[in-house]
């Protein structure tokens, strides 16, 4: 147990579809990070958080959109998917932005059809 | 940005000890080496982390040298559950969440 808990860990959707994926972390930490990983592919980082203040976005479209209520709480929405976006999507914590370690939750298997 | 560069895989036999080297030639003064672990449809999970010479814990050592521009992560007699994938990562300024291809280390029996 990481501390970093993600919602669901399976999610089948359609390319029409609307979904959010739920990321909660009990550590009591400031930063916040979506990551994405394809198969047999390094992790990308897509979004940062700082302070429920997104401090990056590397070049994710728009399709994906992320929403931090408070420090303990991330979401992804998704919608229009494509089946290239079909990926494990992994929630990460750090005590401080791009200091110290990262905690990160089991991800979410998302596959679109 | 400081890359890293390590072997895409490695095996061992259980019981052996595993060294996984990461070369990271422009590492900055400021910056700290951590690797994690990986298991299949998992989030990696952070194994160790150093500056310089030695450090040890309960699970791994980690060497680096004066130079700082390499450094190993030993595994002291693996085992089966120690087949996943190692990652090196060189954390400070803009560089602490970028994750390579890492090592996809295989334990056999």
């Amino acid at each position: 147990e990481t501390g970093v808990t993600q919602t669901p860990r399976h999610l089948v959707m359609g390319m029409t579809n609307k979904k959010s994926l739920k990321c909660e972390q009990h550590l009591g930490h400031n930063a916040m990070y979506w990551y994405k990983q394809s198969a047999k592919k390094p992790l990308e980082l897509m979004f940062v958080y700082n302070f429920k203040e997104q401090t990056e976005n590397n070049s994710v479209p728009s399709r994906f959109s992320p929403e931090c209520p408070n420090s303990s709480h991330l979401f992804l929405h998704l919608h229009t998917l494509q089946p290239e976006d079909s990926a494990l999507y992994l929630c990460a914590s750090s005590q401080e932005p791009r200091v110290g370690k990262l905690f990160f939750g089991s991800g979410t298997q998302l596959s679109v059809l | 940005l400081a890359k890293t560069t390590q072997p895409i895989s490695m095996d061992s036999y259980e019981g052996q000890e595993v060294n996984i080297t990461c070369s990271h030639n422009n590492i900055a003064t400021n910056d700290y080496i951590t690797w994690y672990q990986q298991f299949p449809s998992q989030g990696p999970r952070f194994i160790i982390q150093g500056y310089k010479t030695k450090v040890t814990n309960e699970v791994a050592s980690l060497f680096i040298p004066a130079d700082r521009k390499s450094s190993t992560l030993s595994l002291p007699r693996v085992s089966l559950s120690d087949t996943a994938v190692y990652y090196c990562l060189v954390e400070g300024g803009a560089n602490n969440l970028f994750f390579g291809t890492g090592t996809r280390l295989t334990v056999i029996p």
